[in-house]
């Protein structure tokens, strides 16, 4: 899979939206970008997840570059529980290396 | 719906010992794969195993080991323990034709003394 680049830290005021960055400049055209969250030692959580077009659900929204090189997941409005490791993740769907490969991530905390 | 349960939530072993970790997917899903997370570090992938058969591992040495049942649950051994394999193993699951988000258990945090 193809490595992404998060910044390590950001910090987000409640009830503000989040932006985290996600640059993945050696995606594949057969590569989709998922967002995933880990609270505090739990199991990861699926936000998202897309391939050219813009994605929104009930949690959050995925704007992908139109040349697919940077991504940026949004929480509309973010509250303390939202404080949480967030990883960006490139992963083809097809053959032998679909399972999840997980960097470092972004570490988002939410102040009151 | 239940979610992916493993068992045990805790697990205490000697240096040397075997571990064995349990891992049942969500109903219907035939994927299961194996993460390690070592305290302060990210998920480090182990295995997957899918319709029985171990379809792919990661850079860990033989004696991490695992198996998939005929109803898709899955364990996880780790034989010759050693104290740097203390850390949280996350089991996740997910539908394999035309896959797309794979869902997490609460893990299994071993400790080895």
């Amino acid at each position: 899979d193809a490595k992404t680049t998060q910044p390590p830290s950001m910090d987000c005021a409640e009830g503000r939206a989040a932006n985290l960055p996600c640059n993945h400049s050696t995606i594949s055209g057969n590569e989709y970008v998922y967002w995933y969250r880990q609270i505090h030692s739990q199991g990861p959580q699926y936000i998202i997840h897309g391939l050219k077009n813009n994605e929104t659900n009930e949690m959050a929204s995925l704007i992908i570059t139109e040349d697919r090189k940077s991504s940026t997941l949004i929480l509309p409005h973010a509250t303390l529980r939202d404080t949480a490791v967030y990883y960006c993740i490139v992963r083809v769907l097809s053959g032998s290396a679909r399972q999840l490969t997980f960097g470092s991530g972004t570490q988002l905390t939410v102040l009151p | 719906e239940a979610g992916v349960t493993q068992s045990p939530t805790h697990l205490i072993k000697t240096r040397g010992q075997q571990a064995t970790l349990r891992c049942s997917p969500i109903s219907g899903h035939t994927s299961v794969y194996w993460y390690q997370q070592a305290l302060g570090l990210g998920l480090q992938f182990l295995l997957w195993y899918d319709e029985g058969e171990e379809r792919n591992r990661g850079n860990f040495p033989p004696r991490f080991s695992g198996r998939q049942f005929p109803n898709y649950s899955s364990e996880l051994n780790v034989n010759a323990l050693e104290l740097e394999d203390s850390a949280l193993y996350l089991c996740a699951s997910s539908l394999e034709k035309g896959s797309t988000e794979a869902f997490f258990g609460q893990g299994t945090r071993l400790t080895v003394v």
